[in-house]
């Protein structure tokens, strides 16, 4: 009954590595979402997109880039890995119909780490 | 720019004993305001979506309440089941999300 899938549960990679994050939904929405959690900051999104091939920067895109050749799957990117990266990054979709509010699906969330 | 402030930031609870969570904020055309629950170390799961003042949703223990300026998490009679942090998010026109910081809950048996 999985419908939001993160590839990794936890990552470890070193600093000034290219770091892929990969996220696969099986629900045919539009709009994905990447965000950060981290500690008394809340989640804080890094890019969306609402279509194939579009992307858009949301509160925090410093660093990472995005991917979207296929409705399904959303890869983030972190082109060179950062301690200050270091966080629970937490991939998510929703639909997108007519002027109705729809909630996210979130998936189980990476834990990375930069060492 | 769309504003979610959550307090308390903490709450422990006894077994049993009620308590309400606040949900305050601010944004320009409000299409929704959504209540998620996270356990520790797994992603945000959907509650309420809550759409319009005076708007009311139950869930067993949890009802969630709206007006125009923040909405409310009432738990009642909890059990140690329900600690979690609980998240309060609104959308705007842009389809996108904003999250407050959660209140994290913990029941004692």
């Amino acid at each position: 009954d999985v419908k939001v899938t993160q590839s990794s549960r936890y990552l470890v990679k070193r600093t000034g590595e290219k770091v892929f994050l990969e996220c696969v939904q099986d629900m045919d929405h539009e709009n994905m979402f990447w965000y950060r959690q981290d500690p008394g900051l809340g989640l804080r999104l890094i890019y969306f997109s609402y279509d194939v091939k579009m992307k858009e920067k949301g509160d925090i895109p410093e660093g990472y880039s995005v991917s979207r050749e296929k409705k399904e799957r959303f890869s983030l990117i972190l082109e060179s890995a950062s301690t200050n990266q270091t966080s629970m990054y937490l991939c998510a979709s929703s639909s997108q119909r007519g002027d109705r509010a729809y909630g996210y699906t979130f998936g189980s969330g990476t834990r990375l780490t930069v060492v | 720019e769309d504003q979610v402030t959550q307090s308390p930031e903490a709450l422990r609870l006894q077994e049993g004993e009620s308590s309400s969570l606040n949900c305050s904020y601010t944004v320009s055309g409000l299409r929704g305001l959504f209540w998620y629950r996270q356990d520790p170390g797994k992603g945000p799961e959907f509650l309420f979506t809550l759409y319009s003042a005076g708007e009311e949703k139950e869930k067993e223990r949890l009802k969630a309440t709206l007006t125009k300026k923040e909405s409310f998490l009432h738990i009642t009679a909890p059990k140690p089941e329900d600690s979690a942090t609980y998240l309060c998010a609104v959308q705007a026109d842009d389809y996108k999300l904003s999250f407050g910081a959660g209140t994290t809950v913990t029941v004692r048996a």
